[in-house]
Parts: C-alpha cells; sequence; structure tokens
C-alpha cells in the first residue's frame, strides 16, 4: 500500500542553525504534499504545503523542495528558534478525488538555546 | 483555533463499555476525518467521510463506528472490541479534493 518513510524521527539543533527534514513517498499519483507542526498536547496545524506543479516554496524561514522524480520532498527551516521546537509531519496526498492523507511517522525536533 | 471543535476533551472508559466521541465543524467541508495517534507515534487514520451519508474505513477502523447524517458533524464510537482504545484521538476537516486538514483540540481517551 502507500507509505510515507519520514526521516529523522529526532534532531537536535542549536539555536541559530538550520534543520532539515526528508520525506520519501510510495505512490506517484500523489499530488500535494503538505507539512504540518504539532506542539506538545496541541493540534497539528499546517506550516507550508506544495504541490506537484511547483519544485520549491518559501515562507520567510520555512521552504519546502520537491522531486517528483525522485519522490521526495523535503522541509528545510533556517534560523531556528526555541519555539520550533515541535513535532513534524509531512504527509503526501492524492490522487485527486481520494480525500487520503498519507502521514509520515514524525520528526521531533528540538531547538537547544 | 476555531471551526472544528471536539468534546469531551478527556475521557475515562471502563473495559467494556462503548464510548462516543464528538466532532463538529462550521468551515462548511465535505470531507471529515478521524485519527487515532499513540504516544511519540504519528497518525493513523481510523474512518473518513466525502459526503453525507458516506464514509470509508481508514488503516485502523477495526472496534470503531462512525456515522455521517449531517455535513457538521462526524461522531465516532469506541466500541468494546477495541481492545487498547487507550489514546488522543483527532479529528479533521478539509474542503475539496486535496487541501489543508483542519484539525481539532483532539480528546485523550483512557481506558481505565
Amino acid at each position: 500500500g502507500e507509505n510515507v518513510e519520514q526521516h529523522p524521527s529526532t534532531l537536535s539543533v542549536q539555536e541559530g542553525d538550520s534543520a532539515v527534514i526528508k520525506c520519501t513517498y510510495s505512490d506517484s499519483a500523489s499530488n500535494y504534499f503538505p507539512w504540518y507542526k504539532q506542539e506538545l498536547g496541541k493540534r497539528p496545524q499546517l506550516i507550508i504545503d506544495i504541490r506537484s506543479n511547483v519544485g520549491e516554496k518559501k515562507d520567510q524561514r520555512i521552504a519546502v523542495t520537491l522531486n517528483k522524480t525522485a519522490k521526495h520532498f523535503s522541509l528545510h527551516i533556517t534560523e531556528t528558534q526555541p519555539e520550533d521546537s515541535a513535532v513534524y509531519f509531512c504527509a503526501a496526498v492524492g490522487p485527486s478525488g481520494t480525500y487520503k492523507y498519507i502521514f509520515g511517522t514524525g520528526t521531533r525536533l528540538k531547538v537547544l538555546a | 483555533d476555531g471551526g472544528i471543535t471536539q468534546s469531551p476533551k478527556y475521557l475515562f472508559r471502563k473495559e467494556g463499555q462503548n464510548v462516543t466521541l464528538s466532532c463538529e465543524q462550521n468551515l462548511n467541508h465535505d470531507a471529515m476525518y478521524w485519527y487515532r495517534q499513540d504516544p511519540g507515534q504519528g497518525l493513523r487514520l481510523i474512518y473518513y467521510s466525502q459526503i453525507v451519508n458516506d464514509f470509508q474505513k481508514g488503516d485502523i477502523a477495526e472496534g470503531y463506528s462512525v456515522s455521517r447524517e449531517k455535513k457538521e458533524s462526524f461522531p465516532l464510537t469506541v466500541t468494546s472490541a477495541q481492545k487498547n482504545p487507550t489514546a488522543f484521538y483527532l479529528c479533521a476537516s478539509s474542503r475539496g479534493t486535496v487541501n489543508e486538514q483542519f484539525f481539532g483540540p483532539g480528546t485523550r481517551l483512557t481506558v481505565l
């Protein structure tokens, strides 16, 4: 069946450094790739997303890149801050009409002050 | 944080009991979803619904049931057949086919 592999499972960085989280998906028909941030005990919230017709998207300190050929997409956080500490989930969605999200297993990011 | 609500926030169940978790949204979204999250784990899909009166099983539907009688509501019943129901349950909704999912605040279910 479809799956999404996410790495690493935990990541510790010094404040101000960059963090990169990588996901690989199996269904080549997937066409929407969101990233969610979940703080402890809270609900997941969308931080950035990308569609299959775009290779890169940036929003301030956060960027996502997509390589459809390799079925691979990545989250990049620059100038990390303590409030970036959370669990991050990637997902692959589609094909169109299925409404089904396939989530990665999550990455726990710790930003050390 | 408004738009999709879940109740109760905490729920305690005795073994052998059925319990129902509420999920309501006022976002006019067609699609609604239920996920289970265990400590330190990802999101596993229990059931999802694309339209009223229609729903599909997700990856871990055994021991759970749902209904979708109204667009705004998608309650989840955890039955006594679910052997290990202690978990954090998240409801979500989305507009259209491939769009952002909005999550509710979650219900933490504990079996006593």
